[in-house]
């Protein structure tokens, strides 16, 4: 079993540009979420999906950050434009239900600079 | 705003002692869960505990949670070098959102 994967593993660029992340979850797993570390605020929840459909979108930070899954096997999470502050690391999970174990991708680490 | 919260920040201990690692809430939850973070990489799910069970035990790792006083402790036996990372607890609400703390890094000293 592969796991969660995510792509890119790091991506540097430069304010103003536009980034996109990629996450393939664990087959058959219903529940997708994706999540941002940094030191300052730890892990926090950015938005969850369940059946592709977005549940919970509460966390995402405004609305340069937007998150699609248009099948059960792929997610993007897209920020147009990026700042310096969405530098942190930005992990994928996918569980087979909302309430079920969350499984965690490697994470995408980003840095704009 | 934080749910879960590690005690302590930091611990470091010598090979073969036990940790214990404190979480604290501030709601009812349905379950909490103890996850892993190896510098650099991704979570990795350690054990669950449900609100109705009171301990559990998996491997070296023993859980317990006390509802009434919104916490729960995670106990390493027998640490190892390889135990070396860091410690989150995430409990999750009526949504079924988790939350995370902002963990607990231990250090297993040789």
């Amino acid at each position: 079993d592969a796991g969660v994967i995510q792509s890119p593993r790091h991506e540097v660029t430069e304010m103003g540009q536009e980034v996109t992340l990629r996450c393939k979850p664990i087959s058959g797993h219903n529940s997708l979420f994706w999540y941002r570390q940094t030191m300052m605020r730890g892990l926090e929840l950015l938005i969850y999906f369940n059946n592709n459909v977005p549940i919970d979108d509460s966390g995402m930070p405004e609305d340069r950050f937007s998150a699609k899954m248009p099948n059960a096997s792929f997610s993007t999470l897209k920020i147009q434009p990026s700042e310096p502050r969405d530098s942190a690391v930005y992990f994928c999970a996918s569980s087979q239900g909302t309430e079920d174990t969350q499984y965690f991708g490697p994470g995408t680490r980003l840095t704009v600079l | 705003s934080q749910q879960g919260e590690e005690d302590p920040q930091a611990l470091s201990i010598q090979e073969g002692e036990n940790a214990t690692m404190n979480c604290s809430y501030k709601t009812s939850i349905n379950n909490l869960q103890w996850y892993r973070q190896n510098s650099g990489r991704g979570l990795v799910h350690l054990i669950l505990i449900r609100s109705n069970e009171r301990e559990k035990h998996s491997g070296r790792l023993r859980v317990t949670l006390d509802t009434s006083k919104k916490s729960s402790s995670l106990l390493i036996t027998a640490s190892r070098a390889a135990d070396t990372a860091s410690y989150f607890c995430a409990t999750d609400g009526s949504n079924y959102k988790l939350t995370f703390g902002k963990g607990t890094l231990l250090t297993v000293n040789p």
